[in-house]
């Protein structure tokens, strides 16, 4: 079976500082990997994805997020934050088969302090 | 752009009543999901639906339905509400087939059982 830890409930970093969310995850193949943003009362919206090819990805709003298969691992960075990027961040791992139902971590809430 | 729109962002519904959450997407997608959110739990699959007509249970249906009638359209029911289905409703698609089990969600339901 799928699953995601997302070990961080909470983070709090100053503005301008540097940020990463980690992810775990577990699966029997090669996977989709997921990360989604939701600003408070909104839905989620994706800001990026990896499935193959090159392990460093690209997302939208300047964060990237690098795959690392030996650590079953898909850590969300972003080299300086902005207060508009407190918001909740899933990730999420799916795959092609089963109605491309995704399994998704608990989340992880990030303040950004003036 | 795609977009997924859930018929309303605020409900409040009196215990035992039946309630209907609807939700339609424009994208032709093949498959369709409902979730509720919960602090602290993530997201948790209640249906989902890969095809008119067809659906299967999630991780906690019970106290739920849903109906796929047209492709566009998939709506879940509350058949007797209670004070413990209180939470954010969100309702996702998918089309695997156009490149993976990328989720497009709306913007989220929060109903309030009185």
């Amino acid at each position: 079976a799928q699953s995601v830890t997302q070990p961080d409930i909470h983070i709090t970093v100053s503005e301008g500082a540097s940020l990463e969310l980690r992810c775990n995850y577990s699966y029997g193949a090669t996977p989709y990997l997921f990360w989604y943003v939701q600003s408070p009362g909104q839905g989620l919206q994706l800001l990026l994805k990896y499935f193959s090819g090159d392990t460093l990805v690209q997302g939208i709003k300047g964060f990237e997020a690098e795959f690392k298969r030996s650590q079953s691992s898909f850590n969300l960075r972003k080299p300086s934050v902005h207060w508009s990027d407190a918001a909740e961040y899933f990730c999420a791992v799916g795959a092609n088969t089963n109605a491309g139902k995704s399994t998704f971590g608990d989340g992880t809430t990030l303040t950004v302090k003036p | 752009d795609v977009k997924v729109t859930q018929s309303s962002r605020y409900l409040v519904k009196r215990t035992g009543e039946k309630v209907f959450l609807e939700c339609v997407q424009d994208m032709d997608h093949e498959n369709m999901f409902w979730y509720r959110q919960d602090p602290g739990l993530g997201l948790r699959l209640i249906y989902f639906s890969y095809d008119v007509k067809m659906k299967e249970k999630g991780d906690i249906p019970e106290g739920y339905s849903v109906s796929r009638e047209k492709k566009e359209r998939f709506s879940l029911i509350l058949e007797s509400a209670s004070t413990n289905q209180t939470s954010m409703y969100l309702c996702a698609s998918t089309n695997p087939g156009q490149g993976g089990p990328e989720a497009f969600f709306g913007q989220g339901t929060r109903l309030t059982v009185v």
